[in-house]
């Protein structure tokens, strides 16, 4: 069936290391691709997004790479901070219009300072 | 910045009570959705609205459940007859546009005993 799914329930870095979260989709019809964070007690927040049109897209400090062939999302970021430290979701669009998103199950970030 | 407001912050009720969890989406946005996060796990679309109807539903949003856009301001999630199973984080979401970057409010949290 479809889903979307992460490969590492827990990420740990030091300050100032590069991090990368990876995510694996199934459903090679999915075009559009989100990566949310979510800090404890709050609601997930928009960091990056891709469409399939695109292998790679950059924003501040961090990037998101696409691989239509292997179906798979990785989100980096660059000189992780203690900020960083969160619940980074991805999730893929399957809907044609609407946001009906497919969330992973998370990966947890953890970074000591 | 503009951002989606979500009251009450945490409510708990008696399961077969009913429920309503509002949101007051970003004041120019079209669509409005609702997705829920039982703890530990997935987040979880539940229905989008645009244009004063349902665009599109989950399986999970069943008869139990309504929405209702009852002024030009408020969204609300009605649970009519909670179940233990409801228990979860309910996160109101809206958008400018189809796509896109979709913000979510901080979530309220709903306990069913």
């Amino acid at each position: 069936g479809e889903s979307v799914g992460l490969h590492l329930p827990t990420l740990s870095v030091q300050e100032g290391d590069n991090s990368i979260i990876n995510c694996a989709y199934s459903n090679s019809a999915s075009d559009y691709f989100i990566w949310y964070k979510q800090e404890s007690g709050k609601g997930p927040q928009f960091i990056i997004d891709i469409r399939s049109n695109m292998d790679k897209r950059q924003g501040q400090r961090v990037t998101v790479l696409l691989n239509k062939t292997v179906k798979h999302l990785s989100l980096q970021i660059a000189a992780t901070q203690p900020g960083d430290s969160a619940v980074y979701f991805c999730a893929e669009n399957h809907s044609t219009g609407f946001q009906k998103l497919v969330f992973g199950t998370g990966t947890r970030l953890l970074v000591s300072p | 910045e503009p951002e989606v407001t979500q009251t009450p912050s945490h409510q708990v009720t008696q399961m077969g009570q009913e429920v309503i969890l509002r949101c007051v989406p970003i004041s120019n946005h079209l669509y409005f959705y609702w997705y829920r996060q039982i703890l530990g796990q997935k987040v979880e679309f539940l229905v989008s609205f645009y244009n004063n109807e349902i665009s599109e539903k989950s399986e999970i949003f069943d008869d139990q459940f309504s929405v209702e856009r009852p002024d030009g301001s408020n969204f609300t999630l009605k649970i009519r007859s909670t179940k233990l199973e409801d228990s979860a984080m309910y996160f109101c979401a809206s958008t400018g546009q189809s796509t896109g970057e979709l913000f979510f409010g901080e979530g309220s949290r709903l306990t069913v005993l």
